[in-house]
């Protein structure tokens, strides 16, 4: 069974400094990742996903995530933060392997910006 | 162009009542998703339609839920005599291909559900 983890329920970080939001992951197989963002009152917001190919991928608004296989890891980077960034971040994983199974959503960090 | 919409919005009903949440997927996308997200928590998979396949269903957590997709167009999540562990956010996601791809999930707004 593929599962996702986000091990930090809440991330803190001051504006401008850089921000990781940590994701790892487990499958059977190679793994398709996905990273999506949750403003209050809003649907989730795709920002970047993993399929093969480069291991960093980067997506919206200045964000990027690094594959690292060894790791099982898929966390999310920003080189320096806008208090705008404060969100619900999710992360999800589908086995690339298993056709028909369904993505797993991480439990979600949330991330607060403070000016 | 337009993207995943839903109504309604906020729903607020007494505990036994039944409920029908709407989503509108995005023109010619064949999946639809529906996932429920209680709160201050990650979002629990319900339901999955691919075109003409029978929906997976196995994230639907009793008989009291069920849904339908009329082709690949709207979907309806209904839910009989509602309980109040059913309140939380209803979020409807679409895709071009379904989950046999690597295409991304769209998701619409949420209806707020809260069950008194």
């Amino acid at each position: 069974a593929q599962s996702v983890a986000q091990p930090e329920d809440q991330v803190n970080v001051a504006e401008g400094n850089p921000l990781t939001v940590k994701c790892t992951y487990s499958v059977s197989g190679n793994p398709y990742l996905f990273w999506y963002v949750q403003y209050p009152n809003r649907g989730l917001q795709f920002l970047l996903k993993y399929i093969t190919g480069d291991n960093l991928v980067k997506g919206s608004y200045g964000f990027e995530a690094e594959f690292n296989k060894s790791q099982t890891s898929f966390h999310l980077k920003k080189p320096s933060a806008l208090v705008s960034d404060s969100a619900l971040y999710f992360c999800a994983v589908r086995d690339k392997g298993n056709y028909g199974q369904n993505f797993v959503f991480g439990p979600g960090t949330r991330l607060s910006v403070l000016p | 162009g337009a993207g995943v919409s839903q109504s309604p919005s906020n729903k607020v009903t007494e505990k036994g009542k039944d409920v029908e949440l709407r989503c509108d997927p995005i023109s010619g996308h064949t999946a639809l998703y529906w996932y429920r997200q209680r709160l201050g928590q990650g979002l629990e998979f319900l339901i999955y339609f691919q075109g003409n396949s029978a929906p997976d269903k196995s994230g639907l957590p009793s008989d009291r839920f069920s849904a339908e997709r009329t082709g690949e167009s709207v979907s309806t999540l209904t839910i009989q005599r509602t309980q109040q562990e059913d309140s939380a956010v209803y979020l409807c996601a679409s895709s071009l291909l379904g989950s046999s791809s690597t295409d991304t999930q769209y998701f619409g707004p949420g209806t707020r559900l809260t069950v008194l």
